[in-house]
């Protein structure tokens, strides 16, 4: 799976977009961006993934740069709840053969009141 | 529904003891996994299984055992302790049908070896 790279932390006022950014510059053809959460050591959360298009779901969008090395996913109204570690996983599709999520350290946003 | 469920939550064993940390899922996923992770780092894969029966090393499998009897349980054996496995360790299970591909993960056992 490619290797990412994110900040270590970022911080976010209360109500604002989040904006955390991902680089993935190897990533391949046939491989997704994901991304995970994790709030106050508790198990990864699943958050929105995608391959080329962005994506958006009930809980963040996902932006993905046309040539595919980069990413952003983006909270468009954080809240205090979201102060969390984000995880960005490049990994093959479901089913593909490749059953491992590689978490690197992640990016530390904290969400200011 | 309860998920992936893990036990203990809390554990302290001394230099050389041995122990299993309990997984099971209800959701009928062929695929679970262990990671463990230190303070301030990543997760990192222990070992997973594709089903039944089925287990495969991953990124940190030493001093460490794993067994898959049923498509429910998927329990991680320490065997002789060492400081070094002082971790949080987390089970996860996943679905190859399932359309996102995600894991879904306990709450983690907090493990400290003295």
């Amino acid at each position: 799976d490619a290797k990412t790279t994110q900040p270590t932390s970022m911080d976010c006022a209360e109500g604002r977009a989040a904006n955390l950014p991902c680089n993935h510059s190897t990533i391949s053809g046939n491989e997704y961006v994901y991304w995970y959460r994790q709030i106050h050591s508790q198990g990864p959360q699943y958050i929105i993934h995608g391959l080329k298009n962005n994506e958006t779901n009930e809980m963040a969008s996902l932006i993905i740069t046309e040539d595919r090395k980069s990413s952003t996913l983006i909270l468009p109204h954080a809240t205090l709840r979201d102060t969390a570690v984000y995880y960005c996983i490049v990994r093959v599709a479901p089913g593909a053969g490749s059953y491992q999520l590689t978490f690197g350290k992640g990016t530390k946003l904290s969400v200011i009141p | 529904n309860a998920g992936v469920t893990q036990t203990p939550k809390f554990r302290i064993l001394k230099i050389g003891q041995s122990m299993t940390l309990q997984c099971t899922q209800d959701m009928n996923h062929n695929y679970m996994y262990w990671y463990r992770q230190d303070p301030g780092m990543g997760l990192k894969l222990i070992y997973y299984s594709v089903g039944a029966g089925i287990t495969d090393k991953g990124e940190v499998p030493n001093g460490y055992n794993v067994s898959r009897s049923t498509t429910e349980d998927f329990p991680l054996r320490l065997e002789l302790a060492a400081p070094s496995q002082t971790s949080v360790y987390f089970c996860a299970s996943s679905s190859p049908e399932g359309i996102t591909g995600e894991l879904f993960f306990g709450e983690g056992s907090r493990l400290t070896v003295l």
